[in-house]
Parts: C-alpha cells; structure tokens; sequence
C-alpha cells in the first residue's frame, strides 16, 4: 500500500482531456514537490513534470501538473493514442526521508 | 549525453544475494550535482523507490529494505552499485538505475535520465 494514492486506471477518446489524481499527506506532497513519470509500455519511465508544473523540454505543453494541498493532478488535453502509458507522481516524504511513487495509473486511450 | 547501463545476473537463488551495477557514461559520477538512484518494478506493479548514493559514500535508503541493502560506489570505474541479501520471490523485478539531481538545478528532487532497466528473477 503506497502512501500516495492514484486511482488504478483512467480513460479517455482521442481528443478529450482527462485528469489523473494523486493523493498523499503533509508528510509528502504537502510539504514537497511532485513529479509526474510517463511509462509507455515495455519501456523505462520517462520524467514528463517536474516541480508540481514544469515540463521538461520535448514535453508537449498538452501535458501539466498542478498542486494543491496534498493532493496533486496531471492533466492531459488532446488526447492521443500515443499517450496510452502508466503515469507514476512521485514525492520525498519527509517521515521516510526517502522517494515515495504513487501506485500508477493506467491510461487507456478508447 | 549522460546514459545509463544496468548489468547482472537475471536469475539469483532465494536466500542468495542480488548484485547489479550501474554504468555511467557521457558524464562524471564524481559530479557533485547529483545522487545515484536504483528504482524497482515488480512484475505488472509499480515503482519502488530502493535508494541512493552519492559520489561521497553518503547514501539514503527506503527503511523497507535498509536492513538487506547495500548501494556502493566506485568513482574510478564510474559506476555504483546494489547488493541486496537474503533475496526472496519477492524481489523478482525489473531494477532501474536512474540518476537524481540534487540542489537548486532545475530538476531537483526528479530522476531525469533513467537506464533502460534489467530483469532479475528470484527463484530456485
């Protein structure tokens, strides 16, 4: 059981904008930055935000992340096939003094 | 540009103990910017963090594994290392190496550049 939640799938049609939650405490999130990971299958995850919101380069500005509290999202608009992958948010968590990863989402793309 | 290449053993015996290392190439490991990450994934499962190191020696661990883990490094050879002891069927996973900014650069706190992962199955 992770100590920062996502839901275990999401799904959208192409072109719609769907949103994946992450949830976690003062102890994580609360106090921390999150960093959304973009897994495509049979590959290595791939950093997509950094610092609650930031993308890095190559990252198409489809993809965004917000904060609030201890709860974090990672939006993505204009959904494509391309983007059907497991999306990870991540924290360091203060009471563990260690990287704590939300349990992932699986995105299907229908 | 900096990549990363896991390598070890694919099977080990339960009880035995796993050991990988993780080459760096197309960059120091001795740089001060950064700590040294190994990330587990569990067949169909999520991310598990294991720990890091830095060039220093210093390392942090996921408590979950503290008491079996070792993270090593060896700045001549610029690689760094993971034992993990008294393996079981629970450690079957796919072991990431994954390199992780520290300080006030822009990626902070993210693995940014990840290996592209190496499978280890425990069992007899």
């Amino acid at each position: 059981q992770s100590v920062v939640t996502q839901p275990p799938s999401a799904s959208g049609t192409p072109g719609q904008r769907v949103t994946i939650s992450c949830s976690g405490s003062s102890s994580n999130i609360g106090n921390n930055y999150v960093f959304w990971y973009q897994q495509l299958p049979g590959t290595a995850p791939k950093l997509l935000i950094y610092r609650n919101n930031q993308r890095p380069s190559g990252v198409p500005d489809r993809f965004s992340g917000s904060k609030s509290g201890t709860s974090a999202s990672l939006a993505i608009s204009g959904l494509r096939s391309e983007d059907e992958a497991d999306y990870y948010c991540a924290a360091w968590d203060n009471s563990l003094s260690g990287q704590v990863f939300g349990g992932g989402t699986k995105l299907t793309v229908v | 540009q900096v990549q990363l290449q896991e390598s070890g053993p694919g099977l080990v015996k339960p009880s035995q103990t796993l050991s990988l290392t993780c080459t760096v190439s197309g960059g120091s490991i001795s740089s001060g910017d950064y700590y040294w990450s190994w990330i587990r994934q569990s067949p169909g499962k999520g991310l598990e963090w294991i720990g890091f190191i830095y060039y220093s020696g210093s390392t942090y661990y996921n408590p979950s594994l503290k008491s079996r883990l070792t993270i090593s490094v060896d700045t001549s050879k610029n690689q760094f290392s993971l034992k993990l002891s008294s393996v079981t069927a629970a450690d079957t996973a796919i072991y990431y190496c994954a390199r992780y900014p520290y300080g006030s650069g822009s990626y902070s706190g993210a693995f940014d550049i990840w290996g592209q992962g190496t499978m280890v199955t425990v069992s007899s």
